[in-house]
């Protein structure tokens, strides 16, 4: 079975503090994605990759940055968190467009 | 860029009665997927339709993709308190990624 492992269920940060959310899968998948989740928007992409060191912008990359250095790892990344990027960040990863899509846990971030 | 509009984003219900939620595209769909999130949980697949007119079953969930491939639904008959959490439908979007309606979040009464 697949698994997709975020590293923080929680985390409390200040703003202004650059934060790293992990992700790793064990699936060797290529794809990884990283969603954020608020009420009333669904899950809104914020970057994916599609291979080591690849990267590509979602429809809300203004803010984050990610690194994918290995193919099993990909970082989220706030450069300087502000209190509007308070939200749940979902890791994903999947094989093609046309298998399901594999979520993590989640990792809840508040910013102060 | 793709979008899906999904209605309605909530809905209570009683329990044993049924609950359906639809998602809606200005354009033709490749496929869609259907996920679930319980409360406190992570999306979970249920499901790809990926044929015009298709119409899959789990149980108590009927799945259907329009003619047209541009909307689809998932009927829930006679639900049950298990059925707690969001429902969302997912369409592939450019480059390979996937864009996902607003969610409907269902709640019972039993």
């Amino acid at each position: 079975d697949v698994k997709v492992t975020q590293s923080s269920r929680y985390l409390v940060k200040r703003t202004g503090e650059k934060v790293f959310l992990e992700c790793v899968q064990d699936m060797d998948h290529e794809n990884m994605f990283w969603y954020r989740q608020d009420p009333g928007l669904g899950l809104r992409l914020i970057y994916f990759s599609y291979d080591v060191k690849m990267k590509e912008k979602g429809d809300i990359p203004e803010g984050y940055s990610v690194s994918r250095e290995k193919k099993e790892r990909f970082s989220l990344i706030l450069e300087s968190a502000s209190t509007n990027q308070t939200s749940m960040y979902l890791c994903a990863s999947w094989v093609s467009h046309n298998s399901p899509l594999h979520f993590g846990n989640g990792t809840r971030l508040t910013v102060t | 860029g793709q979008q899906v509009m999904q209605i309605p984003q909530y809905q209570h219900v009683q329990e044993g009665e049924d609950f359906t939620t639809y998602c809606n595209s200005s354009t033709t769909l490749s496929n869609i997927q259907w996920y679930k999130q319980r409360p406190g949980g992570h999306p979970v697949f249920l499901i790809q339709l990926v044929k015009s007119g298709e119409v899959k079953k789990q149980k108590r969930l009927t799945f259907q993709f329009g003619e047209a491939k541009k909307n689809s639904s998932l009927h829930i008959t006679a639900t049950q308190t298990t059925d707690v959490g969001t429902y969302f439908c997912a369409a592939l979007g450019g480059a390979q990624k996937l864009v996902f309606g607003q969610g409907t979040r269902l709640t019972i009464n039993p």
